[in-house]
């Protein structure tokens, strides 16, 4: 069983649509939680971190954290067509430590189309 | 500002060259990373630095040596490398001490082996 999952996709949505993107996650002790947006071609760039069980809102974007069934997820509300690229999980996974490990999921690519 | 600052961009080499990959903040962060992303993958952990000292060595090959002068500089030696090693290399920091924080990469530098 892979560490981090996610759907590759793509995942196509209409633009003004709402994204809805998920992540498995394998270890139960992890304790932070990310989501990267990656365009083509760049390096990550960090768009939300959650740590708590629930919702956890910025702006357009809506990070949702389930640890019981280890489980977090990303909405993108009225999605835009610059909002196309691959969205990248990741885990910290260490449970201690003085820096962490992120481990990525495989990314979901997602297409927002006129 | 959250800038991580990766020289070269982009570097072509031949298995027997030396070279370095070089990484650079100012935002006081006390943890470094690198990572290596091949095309259509997830970043791969290599390397962390915590408080200027090696915490993680993901079994990386010896053709490839950390350097973490000061707090703000991390160097990546590059020595007899193969063609599948052609990759984006991606500097990361982080606040470091808690294990939770942030990571925020650099613009990465491309990779190719010849």
């Amino acid at each position: 069983q892979k560490e981090v999952e996610q759907n590759s996709g793509p995942l196509s949505v209409p633009e003004g649509a709402i994204a809805s993107l998920n992540c498995t996650y394998s270890d139960r002790v992890s304790q932070s939680f990310f989501w990267y947006r990656q365009y083509s071609g760049k390096s990550p760039e960090l768009i939300m971190s959650i740590y708590s069980n629930g919702d956890k809102e910025d702006g357009r974007f809506t990070a949702q954290l389930n640890k019981a069934s280890q489980y977090v997820s990303l909405l993108i509300r009225d999605s835009q067509p610059s909002d196309s690229a691959t969205y990248l999980c990741a885990v910290n996974m260490w449970a201690t430590g003085t820096a962490s490990k992120l481990t990525f999921g495989t990314g979901t690519r997602l297409q927002v189309t006129l | 500002d959250t800038e991580v600052t990766q020289t070269p961009k982009h570097l072509v080499m031949g298995m027997t060259n030396k070279k370095s990959l070089k990484c650079e903040q100012h935002m006081g962060h006390r943890a470094m990373y690198w990572y290596k992303q091949k095309a259509k993958k997830p970043p791969e952990l290599m390397f962390v630095y915590s408080y200027e000292k090696l915490s993680i060595n993901e079994s990386v090959p010896s053709r490839f040596s950390p350097e973490c002068p000061n707090s703000s500089l991390l160097n990546l030696h590059l020595h007899a490398l193969q063609p599948e090693d052609s990759a984006l290399y991606l500097c990361a920091s982080s606040q470091g001490g808690t294990g939770r924080e942030k990571l925020f990469f650099g613009s990465g530098t491309q990779l190719s082996v010849l």
